[in-house]
């Protein structure tokens, strides 16, 4: 079945640094995206989606790059505050499929 | 903002019981959703409902079940909890056009002794 990863599951940054979290997907008819981040406690949050005719999106401090070649996924934050500390997660959703498929997360620490 | 509340943040039942799992949301959305989070899985959709009364199976439906009598309450119920479903639940919650979860609750961490 389709599978989708973060490479890394963490990343320790230092505050006011760009962050790159990333994701690699295995089913080439996803074509849809979403990142989330899950602070401790709490229940993920929606951060930006992308569809798949899309290689770029911005949002506020945050982008995101699919690289639909080789099936990749990027999420970037810009100057990365203690507030950014948290697990991201990708997901996925198969062309034919309106269920997501999420990865494992990768727990971000941004150091003062 | 779009609140989703789930009604406990802990809980812990035995094995053998039948456990209810509640889950409200206050902007009237369409569709719902239960998922599952478990260290190194991810998130795992367990049931979806598109509106009031209709419901589809997620990956992992065995052992659950649900109802959505009103729009705004989504409940989840374990019909004889076993120590495998120790685990994070999560409802979310989006609006008819976006079938793809946009708001959470902040989790019920469920322990089966």
């Amino acid at each position: 079945g389709e599978s989708v990863g973060l490479h890394l599951p963490t990343l320790s940054v230092q505050e006011g640094d760009n962050s790159i979290i990333n994701c690699a997907y295995s089913n080439s008819a996803s074509d849809y995206f979403i990142w989330y981040k899950q602070e401790s406690g709490k229940g993920p949050q929606f951060i930006i989606d992308i569809r798949s005719n899309m290689d770029k999106r911005q949002g506020q401090r945050v982008t995101v790059l699919l690289n639909k070649t080789v099936k990749h996924l990027s999420l970037q934050i810009a100057a990365t505050q203690p507030g950014d500390s948290a697990v991201y997660f990708c997901a996925e959703r198969g062309g034919n499929d309106y269920k997501l498929s999420f990865g494992a997360g990768t727990t971000v620490t941004v150091r003062a | 903002d779009v609140k989703v509340t789930q009604s406990s943040r802990y809980l812990v039942k035995r094995t053998g019981e039948k456990v209810f799992l509640e889950c409200v949301q206050d902007m009237d959305h369409e569709n719902m959703f239960w998922y599952r989070q478990d260290p190194g899985l991810g998130l795992r959709l367990i049931y979806f409902s598109y509106d009031v009364k209709m419901k589809e199976k997620g990956d992992i439906p065995e052992g659950y079940s649900v109802s959505r009598e009103k729009k705004e309450r989504f409940s989840l119920i374990l019909e004889s909890a076993s120590t495998n479903q120790t685990s994070m639940y999560l409802c979310a919650s989006s609006p008819g056009q976006g079938i793809q979860p946009q708001h959470f609750g902040d989790g019920t961490r469920l322990s089966i002794l």
